[in-house]
């Protein structure tokens, strides 16, 4: 099977701006997770999604959203970026929503300037 | 709160000498510990998980309840060990994971 992947891998944008990002899961999964990966505060959890429905947020301002599909794919949005939003965003998809292994992509590496 | 502490950002060691990366969490919960792991230029992979009580690559990794530990250990280290791990806590009832800060384990010929 594919992995999840992760789309685009790498984006620069500027301040103000907002971006959308793209997480295909693995085949038959439907639960997506999003995290950011900072060099200050590591691996933080943004949301969650099964079944097109957000199932927990973690603690990141309303700038960030998300959305799933019916197909499972999952988008992130940010909008108004802003520098400290410059990290890697992750994306892990699982089987289903509790007690099995998530997978993770490889990130997309976003750049504020 | 849920919080995971990785008290060492860096840890090297030599090949063949054991290994212990140390991991504590805080949940007041029932807690579900994984390690995952970074190879170089490879993506996060789970390593291994308190629940199947599996040793993966020589590593294994007890649970310890009065002291909210999850130490990963091996007793040989070998040079493809190198690399940057994560431990991590799922929240109950949901995909959650609260990761700690991670420590870069070097293994030196």
């Amino acid at each position: 099977k594919a992995g999840v992947t992760q789309t685009p891998r790498y984006l620069i944008k500027t301040r103000g701006q907002q971006v959308t990002l793209s997480c295909s899961p693995i085949s038959g999964h439907r639960s997506v997770s999003w995290y950011q990966q900072t060099p200050g505060q590591g691996l933080q959890f943004l949301f969650e999604y099964f079944s097109e429905t957000q199932r927990n947020k973690g603690n990141f301002p309303g700038r960030f959203s998300g959305r799933q599909f019916s197909n499972s794919r999952s988008e992130m949005n940010v909008s108004t970026l802003e520098l400290g939003d410059s990290a890697l965003y992750l994306c892990a998809s699982s089987l289903l929503q509790q007690g099995y292994e998530q997978y993770f992509g490889p990130g997309t590496r976003l750049t504020v300037t | 709160a849920q919080r995971v502490t990785q008290p060492e950002k860096l840890l090297s060691v030599f090949k063949g000498a054991p290994v212990e990366l140390k991991c504590n969490y805080s949940y007041s919960g029932s807690p579900e510990l994984f390690w995952y792991v970074q190879y170089s230029r490879q993506r996060l992979q789970l390593l291994l998980r308190h629940i199947s009580r599996e040793s993966i690559k020589g590593f294994t990794a007890d649970l310890n309840k009065g002291e909210t530990s999850f130490h990963l250990k091996k007793p040989f280290a070998q040079e493809e060990d190198s690399a940057m791990y994560y431990c991590a806590l799922r929240v109950q009832g949901a995909q959650k994971l609260v990761f700690g800060q991670g420590t870069r384990l070097t293994i030196n010929p």
